[in-house]
Parts: C-alpha cells; structure tokens; sequence
C-alpha cells in the first residue's frame, strides 16, 4: 500500500520562474492538502482540493495555484517565484476532508 | 493572537520522565484535533486524533477542554526515540492549522 509520494524531491529555481509540484495520495484517498513550510515554522495551509476543486484556501497569494486530477493526484503551481517560496512544501492526503492527515516526504524548494 | 499556540520549548528531559505539552486554539467553532512529530527534515506523522473524551495510546495521552479551548499531550516514561518536534494540529471547515511546534529532547 502506498503511501503519499511527491516530486521532486529537491528543486533549485531562479525569481521570477515558475514551479510545478506533483503528489500523488495515499491509495484510497480523495482529498489532497498542501502546506509549505519555512524552517522552524509549522506547515502553513495553503490549500486543500476535494472533487477535482479547490474547498479552502489558507492566505497564500493568487501565485499559488493548483489543481486535482480524476485520479485524485494533485499539483502545486507557483509563479513569479520570490525568495521567500523557498520552504519544504508538503501534500496531505486524507479520506474525505476533517480527517486525519497523512504527509508526503515534501519538495524541498529553494529559490535564489 | 495566532490561531493555534503552543508551548514554546525546548524541552530537554531525561529518559523515564513525564513532559506534557500543551496548545491553545482561538475559533472555537473548530472540529477536530490532531497532535503530530515531525523528525529533523522529515514530514509530520500522525501521533494521535484528539476526542472530546480524551484518548490513550500506550504511552500518550491526549486532552481536549472545549471550555477553555486547549488541547494537551502527556508522554510517560520518555524514550530516547521520542526525541521531535510535536506540532499541534487544529481543523475547521477543511483548513488545517498547525502550531509552531514544541521541540522535545529526550537524554539518556
């Protein structure tokens, strides 16, 4: 049984580049959640995807952009990179929304 | 004040002791509580669901007061393996909220 895996594992971008991030969920799960995370910090929500649509939205800018597939994968885009994107970015994945969480091993993005 | 607070830390305990940690959360209209470890560099993993009545895993222990809108986790008799950050998860209408995370250090 799989579990949550993502791509890539590490990536090193310029500003002003854009970004794609893929998670695929858990085996069995329906809802995908992602978070970025800056060093020392708890894993801020970015959004969550549910049914191929967005269902929330924490405060992130319109940069950030996303998108599920039928097949419940999901990914990340972000443009216009800033130095500030530079984070581990995490996908949840979860049975339905309001329920437990499982994490994927990140992206780590850095931006120079 | 921030959505979900908790003890700063850290916190450096020998083997065998008893921490607690605790978080704060300010909407009451939150549903669910969760407390997670995140490793140096690793993803979080689920550690517990946290319910209203409070739940026990082996060596964990995890509380909610609704009234005072808190949730805690006790870990008795402390490994070395407990060694992590402990985040502090809060959800309500499908967004998540992490705390900052209270780092533990267990000592032989």
């Amino acid at each position: 049984d799989a579990g949550v895996t993502q791509s890539p594992t590490h990536l090193i971008k310029t500003r002003g580049q854009q970004v794609t991030l893929r998670c695929s969920p858990k085996s069995g799960h329906d809802t995908v959640s992602w978070y970025q995370q800056a060093l020392g910090q708890g894993p801020q929500f970015i959004f969550q995807y549910y049914e191929e649509e967005e269902r929330q939205r924490g405060n992130f800018p319109d940069r950030f952009s996303g998108h599920q597939f039928p097949n419940y994968s999901s990914e990340l885009n972000v443009n216009a990179l800033l130095l500030g994107d530079s984070a581990l970015y995490l996908c949840a994945s979860s049975l339905g929304t309001g329920r437990e969480q499982y994490f994927g091993p990140g992206t780590r993005l850095t931006v120079t | 004040r921030k959505e979900v607070e908790q003890d700063p830390g850290p916190f450096n305990v020998p083997e065998g002791a008893t921490v607690a940690f605790n978080c704060t959360y300010s909407n009451s209209a939150s549903q669910s509580f969760f407390w997670y470890r995140q490793d140096c560099r690793k993803e979080p993993k689920l550690l517990m669901s946290v319910y209203s009545s409070g739940n026990e895993d082996g060596r964990f222990t995890a509380q909610l007061n609704r009234a005072s809108q808190y949730i805690s986790l006790l870990i008795r008799d402390s490994k070395l393996s407990d060694s992590a950050t402990y985040l502090c998860v809060v959800y309500n209408n499908n967004d998540m909220r992490f705390g900052a995370g209270t780092r533990l250090t267990v000592k032989p």
